[in-house]
């Protein structure tokens, strides 16, 4: 049983469209992560959900729109899409907020041609 | 910056050898965490060490902590090439909710 998944793994598109990537943890944990890293492998942290309630929202093009169904699924909405955009995109949950252990999806790689 | 530093940044050893990796950070913090990334994959979490706990063993894994110089290291004992992978360090910065991931260390073990 994969404990975090994410799809698709692969999305390659052209610029100006929009795409969305899903995740889903079924760990029973209430926190959920979406984090971006670049070519030079820094993870940077863009939204956090705990309990379907957005608690981190970080400096992000608001181009970019998650959003929380219910405690077990984020999705990652992005519209436009930019060059600047490629990179992988990792979905992860903890238990809670506040500093706990994290567990990671395996990535969505985004090519934007 | 908030996010911590990694040094070295890639480190290569023979098989057998012991790999040390060390993390600086800046700011006050309740926990250190160190997680795997093998190439292509998603952050593997290793190790959680408290502030107030100085030292933690997990397997091959040591993981130090010195809050007063604001640093950490992770040993990993008789490496296997299984352990090449690139290596984060991650604080629990006090009063906030998420991780601050460092910049990681790139870990070739040669067969």
């Amino acid at each position: 049983d994969t404990a975090v998944s994410q799809t698709p793994k692969y999305l390659v598109t052209q610029m100006g469209n929009d795409k969305s990537i899903k995740c889903e943890q079924n760990l029973g944990h209430d926190t959920m992560y979406w984090y971006k890293q670049d070519s030079k492998k820094f993870l940077k942290i863009m939204f956090s959900y705990n309990n379907k309630e957005l608690i981190i929202n970080e400096t992000v093009p608001n181009r970019f729109s998650p959003k929380s169904p219910d405690k077990a699924h984020l999705n990652l909405h992005i519209n436009s899409l930019e060059l600047g955009d490629s990179a992988v995109y990792f979905c992860a949950s903890s238990q809670t907020s506040g500093g706990v252990a994290q567990y990671f999806g395996p990535g969505t790689r985004l090519l934007v041609l | 910056s908030q996010q911590g530093e990694e040094d070295p940044q890639a480190l290569s050893i023979q098989e057998g050898e012991n790999a040390t990796m060390n993390c600086s950070y800046k700011t006050s913090i309740n926990n250190l965490q160190w997680y795997r990334q093998n190439s292509g994959r998603g952050l593997v979490h290793l190790i959680l060490i408290r502030s107030n706990e100085r030292e933690k063993h997990s397997g091959r894994l040591r993981v130090t902590l010195d809050t007063s110089k604001k640093s950490s290291s992770l040993l990993i004992t008789a490496s296997r090439a299984a352990d090449t992978a690139s290596y984060f360090c991650a604080t629990a910065q006090t009063g906030a909710n998420n991780l601050f991931f460092g910049t990681g260390t790139r870990l070739t073990v040669i067969p």
